[in-house]
């Protein structure tokens, strides 16, 4: 069981690029998210997904897209970078709230982006 | 304006004693609180959640309060080991769902020999 798994580990994008930051979880979880965490920030929602099909923006979603075709996978796209968006973002997963209100969410180890 | 708000300082402490963290909130109603702890380069592993009708919550050597009148919530580890080394997260849950979480920016915790 490999929870949620995130990739790249690290990344280093040029000013205007775009990419994409994946995440896939094997729990069968109906609840995904993105967070960014900035130094003295604290982690800040991107953008969530309460099932496939089905998404909405967070605290800061500027600069970035996400889509849910599956239950499994919730990518997070740049779709031109800035130095701005350099920092750790995280994916995390739950279950739905009608299984067991106040979930434990599941995070994934990170991805660390450099925007140069 | 709606804040969270974590000792910024880390907190040192010999091993065997109880840490105590504290998370005070301003302008929110959630409906749950959680701590989390992260690791250098690691991401957040849940410990505890606490409903708004609860007032404490055990976990083995962990412990957290919650008082909605003061807008705050302790986090203490009982007998503590430099294992608990670690930042510890405050995670307020405003919806119910555990899909949104709005976070604290962590407590520092050193626990020395």
């Amino acid at each position: 069981n490999a929870g949620v798994t995130q990739t790249p580990k690290f990344q280093v994008l040029k000013t205007g690029q775009s990419m994409t930051l994946q995440c896939a979880q094997d729990m069968n979880h109906e609840y995904m998210s993105w967070y960014r965490q900035d130094p003295g920030m604290g982690l800040r929602l991107i953008h969530y997904s309460v099932g496939a099909g089905i998404t909405d923006q967070g605290e800061v979603p500027n600069g970035y897209n996400v889509s849910r075709s599956t239950t499994e996978d919730f990518p997070l796209r740049l779709l031109s970078a800035a130095p701005s968006q350099t920092s750790v973002y995280f994916c995390a997963s739950s279950p739905s709230a009608g299984e067991s209100r106040g979930n434990t969410i599941y995070f994934g180890e990170g991805s660390w982006l450099t925007v140069v | 304006s709606q804040k969270i708000e974590q000792n910024s300082e880390a907190l040192n402490i010999q091993e065997g004693k109880t840490a105590t963290l504290t998370c005070n909130y301003t302008n929110y109603s959630p409906a749950y609180l959680q701590w989390y702890r992260q690791d250098p380069g690691r991401g957040p592993v849940f410990l505890l959640l606490i409903r708004e009708n609860e007032k404490e919550k055990r976990k083995e050597r962990l412990k957290v309060t919650f008082d909605t009148t003061l807008k705050q919530s302790l986090f203490h580890i009982t007998a503590s080991q430099p294992a608990d080394s670690a930042t510890y997260l405050c995670a307020l849950d405003l919806t119910g769902g555990g899909n949104k979480l709005t976070f604290g920016t962590g407590t520092q915790l050193k626990v020395e020999l």
